[in-house]
């Protein structure tokens, strides 16, 4: 079975740009999870996404959006992007349906966005 | 609001060591507890979970942890680390919801 994948890997951004990223879940998985991780400050969650809707959400600020599929695949925007948006952004999916299967997250390689 | 401290930023331990990394959280309700590990060039892969019962839980490669409720922690435990052990760990916690809380992670350098 295919692991998670994420698309672009690499992206280089200027500052007040904005940006789209790419999360394919594994098949069957239905939840799709964002982080931003930076050195220091390890994974922070920036949101969940069940059945396209979105269902938990992270301390970050609007210009940090998230959209989910009708195929579970998910996209992540940051608009009018800024020199600390500099991450690794990484994705993961995982069961639902419930009990402890469900909490079990598989993340994908990440995206690693420079902005200049 | 929820948080996780590890509190070992840097660890460098000779092979055979025995390893202890510290994890302590901060919610009073019930929580799901998480190690994961970040090898070099690697995904981040889960390494044990713990939901309920026996606060002792086994993971992969021979780590283990233990739950303390009483001290909010869940450290990580493996008896010999081997060098294949270097890595990146992260201690995440749940509280029911699927919003996970992350450690900032423990970098771990076992030395041949």
């Amino acid at each position: 079975k295919a692991g998670v994948t994420q698309t672009p890997r690499y992206l280089i951004k200027t500052r007040g740009q904005q940006v789209t990223l790419s999360c394919s879940p594994i098949s069957g998985h239905r939840s799709v999870s964002w982080y931003q991780q930076t050195p220091g400050q390890g994974l922070q969650f920036l949101f969940e996404y069940f059945s396209e809707t979105q269902r938990n959400k992270g301390n970050f600020p609007g210009r940090f959006s998230g959209r989910q599929f009708s195929n579970s695949r998910s996209e992540m925007n940051v608009s009018t992007l800024e020199l600390g948006d500099s991450a690794l952004y990484l994705c993961a999916s995982s069961l639902t349906g419930g009990g402890r299967k469900a909490y079990e997250q598989y993340f994908g390689p990440g995206t690693r966005l420079t902005v200049t | 609001a929820q948080s996780v401290s590890q509190h070992n930023h840097h660890v460098i331990l000779s092979e055979a060591a025995s390893l202890e990394l510290g994890c302590n959280y901060s919610y009073g309700g019930t929580v799901n507890l998480f190690w994961y590990v970040q090898y070099p060039g690697q995904h981040l892969q889960l390494l044990l979970k713990y939901f309920s019962g026996d606060p002792l839980v086994k993971g992969i490669k021979g780590f283990e942890a233990e739950f303390i409720k009483s001290k909010f922690s869940f450290n990580l435990r493996k008896p010999s680390v081997q060098w294949s052990d270097t890595a990146e760990y992260f201690c995440a916690v749940t509280s029911g919801t699927y919003k996970y809380i992350f450690g900032t992670g423990t970098r771990l350098k076992v030395l041949a």
